[in-house]
């Protein structure tokens, strides 16, 4: 079974600029989870969509990033314009139902560096 | 916000040595995680303890939960080079309705010496 797919892996940008991220889960998960992992800490959930909708977006900073998932698959998260504080390692996730319990399943990340 | 918090920060072992990593965490759970990441595989799940458990084990790992103290320990046994990385403990709770949400700590960095 392939796993969930991200990229680019790598991008460096300049502050103001924006920037978009890639997504494809784990065929068949309904759920699909975008993380933020700032160096030194764990990762800290910005959206989660069930299919292609929303439940929860609390920890969006909804000025500047925007997430969609088309169809129900494949997802991208948009930042515009691009601060500082945004360097991050950005993960994707999925899980098949999005209960409790559910394991979640991780990409590999892109490391954005904002210059 | 960070809901758990890994003590130590750090851990430097011997190869063959047990690592324990302690979790302590805030508000009731559904069930408490336990996440290893490190540079070739990334982020991936190791165990889950629900909140009416008090011991779970995997192969070389061991997780216990106190929920009236509010903590989790992971125990990896007979340690080797390759379980080097970063361990966290992630906290399942409901976020409203039928929603779960997880919240990870700052993570313990184990090192393991050959």
């Amino acid at each position: 079974e392939a796993g969930v797919a991200q990229s680019p892996r790598y991008k460096i940008i300049e502050k103001r600029q924006s920037v978009a991220f890639w997504c494809n889960p784990i065929s068949g998960h309904a759920t699909l989870y975008w993380y933020q992992q700032i160096l030194g800490q764990g990762p800290k959930l910005l959206i989660q969509f069930q299919n292609n909708g929303v439940v929860d977006d609390s920890q969006l900073p909804k000025d500047r990033f925007s997430a969609e998932r088309l169809k129900g698959v494949d997802s991208t998260l948009k930042i515009q314009p691009a601060k500082l504080e945004d360097s991050a390692v950005y993960l994707c996730a999925s899980s098949r139902y999005g209960v409790s319990t559910d394991t979640q399943y991780f990409g590999p990340g892109t490391r954005l560096t904002v210059l | 916000s960070q809901q758990g918090e890994e003590d130590p920060q750090a851990l430097s072992i011997q190869e063959g040595e047990n690592a324990t990593m302690n979790c302590s965490y805030k508000t009731s759970i559904n069930n408490l995680q336990w996440y290893r990441q490190n540079s070739g595989r990334g982020l991936v799940h190791l165990i889950l303890i629900r909140s009416n458990e008090r011991e779970k084990h995997s192969g070389r790992l061991r997780v216990t939960l106190d929920t009236s103290k509010k903590s989790s320990s992971l125990l990896i046994t007979a340690s080797r080079a390759a379980d080097t990385a970063s361990y966290f403990c992630a906290t399942e709770a409901n976020s409203g309705g039928s929603n779960y949400k997880l919240t990870f700590g700052k993570g313990t960095l184990l090192t393991v010496n050959p």
